[in-house]
């Protein structure tokens, strides 16, 4: 199995951009996910297959990816932004689920 | 729009097995993968496993020796077992549905996820 490495904090002012990053030597081959969860609920889709933003989604939620590092960027930070956001991709074989140990975003 | 439900025992003694059913509704089981995921404060999301309607099954190799994951088209169901739990195994299960996308694995719908506590 593999891991996917997300930095444990990010705190940023509102109407700044926060970049969480997503890492692993896995991510070449694979699409890489965005969930965010705020306290007490489910993950929500925010990014799909890189970059891609599900309906819904505002349009200041954006995913892109350089090398073996994929990045969610929010720009515009609001306060509503507050949760915890994990990434997610699959092993090799494409079958098999892994999840980042996710990001903590602070809005300060 | 799909909605999902957990429903199942809060408790759960050591070396019994968990077993929990996802309720699906707005939407048929047919044509898609469906899954289990549980959150813990020590392992954060961890990926248990998934079920297409036809009965074909994956699971997470760490947990494939005690996991067996059911489906019953008939009730728009699919459940989850977890045999011999331990306190490793107190965490919150969600169940989800993995997106009808070709070459991708990700998931779309999420019920609101139930507690499971194994004390120790």
């Amino acid at each position: 199995s593999y891991e996917l490495t997300q930095s444990p904090s990010v705190s940023v002012s509102p109407g700044q951009a926060a970049r969480i990053t997503c890492s692993a030597d896995i991510l070449p081959k694979q699409y890489t996910y965005w969930y965010q969860q705020k306290s007490g609920q489910a993950p929500l889709l925010v990014i799909y297959k890189d970059s891609q933003r599900p309906s819904g989604i505002p349009e200041r939620f954006s995913g892109s990816r350089s090398g073996t590092t994929v990045t969610l960027t929010i720009s515009g930070v609001q306060a509503e932004d507050e949760a915890d956001y994990y990434c997610q991709s699959a092993d090799s074989s494409g079958t098999h689920v892994v999840f980042g140990g996710g990001t903590k975003l602070t809005v300060l | 729009q799909v909605q999902l439900r957990e429903s199942g025992p809060g408790l759960v003694k050591p070396s019994e097995t968990l077993s929990l059913t996802c309720s699906v509704s707005g939407g048929s089981l047919s044509s898609y993968y469906w899954s289990w995921i549980r959150q813990s404060p020590a392992k954060g999301l961890e990926w248990i496993g998934y079920i297409h309607y036809s009965g074909n099954t994956n699971y997470n190799p760490s947990l494939k020796s005690r996991v067996t994951i059911s489906v019953d088209t008939s009730k728009n169901v699919f459940s989850l077992n977890l045999i011999d739990v331990t306190a490793a195994d107190t965490a919150t299960y969600f169940c989800a549905r993995v997106a009808e996308d070709t070459w991708s694995l990700y998931f779309d719908a999420w019920g609101q996820g139930t507690l499971v506590t194994v004390p120790s």
